[in-house]
């Protein structure tokens, strides 16, 4: 089955620098990479997703890249805020269409 | 609108007994997703239903596990014999079609907790 593994897995910032964030997938037939952002006792929130038929996909500050050559995805945070502090988790869709399968997250912290 | 509810938001229950948690998706979409998620972990995919059928469910870790959705909207998940190791944060998400792959929104959660 799919395997992704996400790293780093602690990423720390200056408010106003960029943050990146990358997974590697093990299933050539994935097409379907969402990230989600989730906060202390919140559910995750998609911020970003990418299908296989594009390279990249920007969202103001997040962009996203994928690489299905080398298997492997990045997240892309700019002009960081505070607000951005929080756990990030890669995801990859493989065979079966409803199962995703997450990375490990990595803890964002924005200093201010 | 409303997004994907789960209840309870808290379940503590003992080793041994049997519990119910329960998830309404959000109006119209036909695919629900359930997951598990353990501390400082990502979710782990249990089960999803296409309308009414489960359309994967290797994800469950055992047969003390089951799911339910039987009019192809609310959705119950059923522990038997809980154990300590079962204690995690149950996530329910849903979507509105299966053509193809299309965005999981996940609800806040159940917190189970077997002592």
């Amino acid at each position: 089955g799919e395997n992704v593994e996400q790293h780093p897995s602690t990423l720390s910032v200056q408010e106003g620098d960029s943050a990146v964030i990358k997974c590697t997938y093990s299933d050539s037939a994935s097409n379907y990479f969402p990230w989600y952002k989730q906060e202390l006792g919140k559910r995750p929130q998609l911020i970003i997703d990418i299908r296989s038929n594009v390279g990249e996909k920007k969202d103001q500050r997040i962009a996203v890249t994928l690489n299905k050559t080398a298997k492997h995805f990045s997240l892309h945070i700019t002009e960081t805020q505070p607000e951005d502090s929080a756990v990030y988790f890669c995801a990859a869709i493989g065979t079966s269409y409803g199962k995703l399968t997450f990375g490990q997250g990595t803890i964002l912290t924005v200093h201010p | 609108g409303a997004g994907v509810s789960q209840t309870p938001s808290n379940k503590v229950t003992e080793k041994g007994k049997y519990v119910e948690l329960r998830c309404d998706p959000i109006s119209g979409h036909t695919a629900l997703y359930w997951y598990r998620q353990s501390l400082g972990q990502g979710p782990e995919f249990l089960i999803y239903f296409q309308g009414t059928g489960a359309a994967d469910d290797s994800g469950l870790p055992n047969d003390r596990f089951f799911a339910v959705r039987p009019e192809g909207s609310v959705s119950t998940l059923k522990i038997q014999r809980t154990e300590r190791g079962d204690s995690a944060v149950y996530l329910c998400a849903s979507s509105l079609r299966l053509a193809g792959v299309d965005t999981q929104y996940f609800g806040p959660g159940t917190r189970l907790t077997v002592l």
